[in-house]
């Protein structure tokens, strides 16, 4: 069985300052993917950036980036310069060995003007 | 692509009725899930389909609940004698092949609240 946990509920970050969100994950697959989502009030979710577990590069997608640490399952999310519109639920999430998404309980992202 | 929509964004039901979500996937896209989110909760899987061939469903989904994907275009979601409990917002995705390499795009979801 695969588990998230986000231990954050709530993060505020300044306009154009730097927020890392926490994630944790365990699973017993060799395989597997992990994703950021970002949920923007009554809006859909959207996929921010994905990581294979098997690459050790960090994956980067503009101001978003991870701190992939394997080891240690963990699976942050670090978003530079942000912006207003960065202001969302964030949720982390895995999949592997099957086609079904886990995930996490969400950190609400308020950026501060 | 238009995107997955969802019908109807909204639902007020009384407990003990039946209710009926639609699901519009992005087009060719043959894989569809459906996704149940409660408040302060991440979304939790339900069941998906590959074309019209339910692949697998969750325990979270009671016999009360039911989903079909009849010729393997849109799905519904249906659930009968609602509870309280099925208050939540109920999300579809959907995906045009098979495995991690592709990505599981939302709708905006169905947003139930059951009195």
């Amino acid at each position: 069985a695969q588990t998230v946990t986000q231990s954050q509920p709530e993060m505020s970050v300044q306009e154009a300052e730097t927020v890392t969100l926490s994630c944790t994950y365990d699973t017993s697959e060799s395989d597997y993917y992990l994703f950021w989502y970002k949920q923007p009030p009554s809006r859909q979710m959207i996929l921010v950036i994905r990581q294979e577990a098997y690459k050790q590069q960090n994956a980067t997608e503009n101001r978003f980036s991870v701190n992939f640490q394997k080891a240690a399952k963990s699976f942050s999310l670090k978003i530079s310069d942000s912006q207003l519109g960065d202001a969302a639920m964030y949720f982390c999430a895995s999949q592997g060995g099957s086609e079904k998404l886990v995930f996490g309980k969400g950190t609400k992202l308020t950026v501060n003007p | 692509d238009t995107g997955v929509s969802q019908d109807p964004r909204h639902k007020i039901t009384k407990r003990g009725q039946n209710v009926t979500f639609r699901c519009d996937p992005i087009s060719e896209h043959n894989r569809l899930y459906w996704y149940r989110q409660t408040l302060g909760q991440g979304p939790e899987f339900l069941t998906y389909f590959q074309n019209e061939a339910q692949l697998e469903k969750s325990r979270l989904l009671s016999d009360r609940f039911s989903a079909e994907r009849p010729k393997g275009s849109f799905s519904t979601l249906e659930i009968q004698r609602t509870e309280q409990g099925d208050s939540a917002m109920y999300l579809c995705a959907s995906t045009s092949g098979q495995g991690f390499t592709y990505e599981q795009y939302f709708g905006p979801g169905t947003r139930l609240t059951v009195t």
